[in-house]
């Protein structure tokens, strides 16, 4: 299994521009989390799915943000219009929810500048 | 890469001694709890995970020990080598059963 796949691995926009960042789950899994890591804040959740459907967006920052996951196999994060205070790295990762197995296998990242 | 330069705890070990990374959660009624290790430029990875009805839990040259009186985790690396170099993650489970709620991390550096 080639794992957690996101691209594009590193993006470096200007502010106001539209951002998407994708995710590809492993093939099975039925949760799909989004994190967000900064030096100041850590690693925070920002919104997770399950079965496609959105769960809990609770973390998602403001309005600018936005996820969606159109089938089993993808789902995009979006920034609009993106700010500085956005630039960050951008983890996606994913989980079966089968019983007693919690484990999220993260993806590589998207470091995203925003100028 | 992709890990960022955050400003946390560093535990600085050399080559061949024993690690214990300490970790403190919040939630009493958390059950489950993972630790994570992120080497630069790589996502978080499971290392071992540890159920709260456990107070111990071991892998390969890994051990996961809880107090939950104390709401205390500790990783401890055995032999410790420069591969093992890494920030590390403690996360807890919420009450759902869904979301993890990472830890702050720290930083273990290994001296050759």
């Amino acid at each position: 299994d080639a794992g957690v796949i996101q691209s594009p691995r590193h993006e470096v926009t200007e502010m106001g521009q539209e951002v998407t960042l994708r995710c590809k789950p492993i093939s099975g899994h039925d949760y799909l989390f989004w994190y967000r890591q900064t030096m100041m804040r850590g690693l925070e959740l920002l919104i997770y799915f399950n079965n496609n459907v959105p769960i809990d967006d609770s973390g998602m920052p403001e309005d600018r943000f936005s996820a969606k996951m159109p089938n089993a196999s993808f789902s995009t994060l979006k920034i609009q219009p993106s700010e500085p205070r956005d630039s960050a790295v951008y983890f996606c990762a994913s989980s079966s929810g089968l019983a007693g197995r919690n484990e999220q296998f993260f993806g590589p990242g998207t470091r995203l500048t925003v100028l | 890469g992709e890990s960022v330069g955050l400003h946390l705890p560093t535990l600085s070990v050399q080559e061949g001694d024993n690690s214990i990374i300490n970790c403190a959660y919040s939630n009493s009624a958390s059950d489950y709890f993972i630790w994570y290790k992120q080497e630069s430029g790589k996502g978080p990875q499971f290392i071992i995970d540890i159920r709260s009805n456990m107070d111990k839990r071991q892998g390969q040259r890994v051990t996961v020990l809880l107090n939950k009186t104390v709401k205390h985790l500790s990783l401890q690396i055995a032999a410790t080598q420069p591969g093992d170099s890494a920030v590390y993650f403690c996360a807890e489970l919420n009450n759902a059963g869904n979301m993890l709620t990472f830890g702050g991390g720290t930083r273990l550096m290994v001296k050759p």
